[in-house]
């Protein structure tokens, strides 16, 4: 399975972007990364997916090396609400759909 | 339209007790999945299902069984607790014809401790 790395913490500045980075070396071809957070003890949320292209929705925007090897995920003007744990995951695709195999996550504080 | 939900949210089980979590979707997605969360541990994954009546296990499978008889029920039982288990435990579900392309939906976690 592909593994990610994430850096354990980072913070940013109400209204700023936060830029949260993610290294996946060893994904393949056809896997997907995924970004999820978790705010506090609540199941995590679902934020953005990609393959190979940049994505952008009304949360964030997903950046993806041409080489597949790291993304960032972006969060154009953070706010206090956006403080949480980031999980960037490579959604392994195997019989039955693609497990989420999560990692250790990158806890960003998000600071008035 | 409720998502996933879970209950219970809260439980306390004494080592050697039997318990069943129950997880409700109403999004008709194929796919649901049990993870547990453990300080410093992220979440792993405990089993999952591609679709009414299959089951198969994930990461961490030992100590627990689960069942799909309906596809929008999916149930994860505790035989026989062990303190091991006490973790917080997370369902989620997805719709997908093509394997990694939807995003999971998460429940809102029940807590069990076990004394």
């Amino acid at each position: 399975d592909a593994k990610t790395t994430q850096p354990p913490s980072m913070d940013c500045a109400e209204g700023r972007a936060a830029n949260l980075p993610c290294n996946h070396s060893t994904i393949s071809g056809n896997e997907y990364v995924y970004w999820y957070r978790q705010i506090h003890s609540q199941g995590p949320q679902y934020i953005i997916h990609g393959l190979k292209n940049n994505e952008t929705n009304e949360m964030a925007s997903l950046i993806i090396t041409e080489d597949r090897k790291s993304s960032t995920l972006i969060l154009p003007h953070a706010t206090l609400r956006d403080t949480a744990v980031y999980y960037c995951i490579v959604r392994v695709r195997v019989e039955g759909g693609g497990k989420l195999i999560f990692g250790q996550g990158t806890e960003l504080s998000v600071k008035p | 339209n409720a998502g996933v939900t879970q209950t219970p949210k809260f439980r306390v089980l004494k080592t050697g007790q039997s318990m069943t979590l129950l997880c409700a979707q109403d999004m008709n997605h194929e796919y649901m999945y049990w993870y547990r969360q453990d300080p410093g541990m992220g979440l792993r994954l405990i089993h999952y299902s591609v679709g009414e009546g299959t089951t198969a296990k994930g990461e961490v499978p030992d100590g627990y069984n689960v069942s799909r008889l309906k596809k929008q029920n999916f149930l994860l039982g505790l035989e026989s607790a062990a303190p091991s288990q006490t973790s917080v435990y997370f369902c989620a579900s997805s719709y997908s014809p093509r394997g990694n392309r939807s995003p999971l939906h998460f429940g809102n976690g029940t807590r069990l401790t076990v004394t």
